[in-house]
């Protein structure tokens, strides 16, 4: 299966409550980013995590890397209604550096107000 | 603009026939990739331009996808004899320098083909 894969497919809370996705992957990566897509367009950047970091903070934000586990989760803490979307995680493989990022299948999350 | 911009935003074409996207990056990025997603589905990478080296096509599906980079700059992905398994939304992005960057997305070509 692919490199990079969130969990939950599927994630529906309510406004104010925390949400964490989770990725995992399979070779060694030098970098984990995740992004946010809107009604599936364009994807916006939301943060890039080294594989020398274990955590990593950008306002509501918090993500946590565990090479060991090959892991790593999204934290959106005091959810809004607006921060319904999908998430991906993509990796820079070791292998592949500088050609590419893999990205996983998504994790749809529903905030409801 | 400042940011990736692509052209049409939607097209639709019949079987059989060849289609063009468009991508015109940020101004100064020197990597450009197109990805490849299906409904509901993550993102398939398919071809990466980096400077003057030679591309990355190690994505393309089919001998009927190509794309190329004129001038360092605008991107053109041509799919011949399309068929109906080429629906998707065809993204482009850009970065500065490399894949371990951030990349900057485009809104998206939505293909569909009847």
């Amino acid at each position: 299966s692919q490199q990079g894969e969130e969990d939950p497919q599927a994630l529906s809370i309510q406004e104010g409550e925390n949400a964490t996705m989770n990725c995992s992957y399979k070779t060694s990566i030098n970098n984990l980013q995740w992004y946010r897509q809107n009604s599936g367009r364009g994807l916006v950047h939301l943060i890039l995590i080294r594989s020398n970091e274990r955590e990593k903070h950008s306002g509501r934000l918090r993500v946590t890397l565990d090479t060991s586990k090959k892991s790593s989760s999204l934290l959106i803490t005091a959810s809004r209604a607006a921060d319904t979307a999908s998430y991906f995680c993509a990796t820079d493989a070791r292998e592949t550096s500088g050609s590419r990022l893999t990205f996983g299948e998504g994790t749809q999350l529903t905030v409801n107000p | 603009g400042a940011g990736v911009s692509q052209s049409p935003s939607n097209k639709v074409t019949e079987k059989g026939k060849d289609v063009e996207l468009r991508c015109d990056p940020i101004s100064g990025h020197t990597a450009l990739y197109w990805y490849r997603q299906s409904l509901g589905q993550g993102l398939e990478f398919l071809i990466y331009f980096q400077g003057n080296s030679a591309p990355d096509k190690s994505g393309l599906p089919s001998d009927r996808f190509s794309a190329e980079r004129t001038g360092g700059s605008v991107s053109t992905l041509t799919i011949q004899r399309t068929q109906q398994e080429d629906s998707a939304v065809y993204l482009c992005a850009s970065s500065l320098w490399g894949a371990g960057e951030t990349q900057y997305f485009g809104p998206g070509t939505r293909l569909l083909v009847l």
